[in-house]
C-alpha cells in the first residue's frame, strides 16, 4: 500500500520569506499523481498544486512551487514571499493512476509571522 | 467556479443514533467520495463511488456506513448506531474522470 510521510509536524516563517514543506512517499507504481492541499482553520480542504509523476517539469502556481525527485520519491512544496494568509496545515497527497482514493501525509502546520 | 456543498456544516447527535450528510457533487463529475479527518489527525478514506456503485472501501468503511446516490444529484453517507469515536470531520469530494479532486467544505460531526 502506498504511504506518504511528512515529516514536519509544525514549520514557521517570517512574512515574505520562503520555506520549503517535505513530503516523501512509498510506492511501486511509475504513474501516479502527487498533490498538496492546504487546509485553513476553517477546515476546507483547497488544492495547491499537482503534479504528474510522468512529467519532469516541476509544477508551478503562483508563489508555490514543488520539487518533484521521482527516483527519490520525494514531492517538497515551496511557498515563496509567505504571506499571512498562507498560514494553515498542509496537507500532501498520494493518488495512484488506476486507484481512486488519495492517500494523504499527517499534516504540517504552517505557521507565518508578521 | 463550481463547488461541492455540504450540508449541514455542523451535526451534534446521540450516541447510538443514526446520521446521514449529504453531499451535492459538481454536476458533470462521475466520481465521489467521503473522507474523515479526526480532529488533529490525517484526512483518511472512507469510500468511492461511480456507476451507482461503491468502487473501492478502506477499512474504516465498514458495515455501520453506507452511501447512496437517492437522485441523481445528492449523494449521501450514513452512519449507523453513531459511536462516540465516530466524532469528526467529513469531507465529500467529486472528480471527473481525471486526476484532480473538488471537496466541500465538510461537516462536523460531534457524537455525544
Amino acid at each position: 500500500a502506498q504511504t506518504v510521510t511528512q515529516s514536519q509536524p509544525e514549520m514557521s516563517v517570517q512574512e515574505a520569506e520562503t520555506v520549503t514543506l517535505s513530503c516523501t512517499y512509498d510506492t511501486s507504481e511509475s504513474d501516479y499523481y502527487l498533490f498538496w492541499y492546504k487546509q485553513p482553520p476553517s477546515r476546507q480542504m483547497i488544492l495547491v498544486i499537482r503534479q504528474e509523476a510522468y512529467k519532469q517539469q516541476n509544477a508551478t502556481e503562483n508563489r508555490f512551487s514543488v520539487n518533484f525527485q521521482k527516483a527519490a520519491k520525494s514531492f517538497s512544496l515551496k511557498i515563496s514571499d509567505s504571506q499571512l494568509g498562507d498560514a494553515a496545515m498542509y496537507f500532501c497527497a498520494y493518488r495512484s493512476e488506476w486507484g481512486n482514493d488519495m492517500r494523504f501525509g499527517a499534516g504540517t502546520r504552517l505557521t507565518v509571522k508578521p | 467556479e463550481p463547488e461541492v456543498t455540504q450540508t449541514p456544516s455542523h451535526q451534534v447527535t446521540q450516541m447510538g443514533q443514526e446520521v446521514i450528510l449529504r453531499c451535492v457533487p459538481i454536476s458533470n463529475h462521475l466520481y465521489f467520495y467521503w473522507y474523515r479527518q479526526i480532529l488533529g489527525q490525517k484526512v483518511e478514506f472512507l469510500v468511492s463511488f461511480y456507476n451507482n456503485e461503491i468502487s473501492e472501501k478502506s477499512e474504516i468503511f465498514d458495515d455501520q456506513f453506507s452511501v447512496e446516490r437517492p437522485d441523481g444529484s445528492n449523494f449521501t453517507l450514513k452512519i449507523r448506531s453513531t459511536k462516540l469515536e465516530d466524532s469528526a470531520m467529513y469531507f465529500c469530494a467529486s472528480s471527473y474522470p481525471d486526476y484532480g479532486y473538488t471537496f466541500g467544505s465538510g461537516t462536523r460531526l460531534t457524537v455525544v
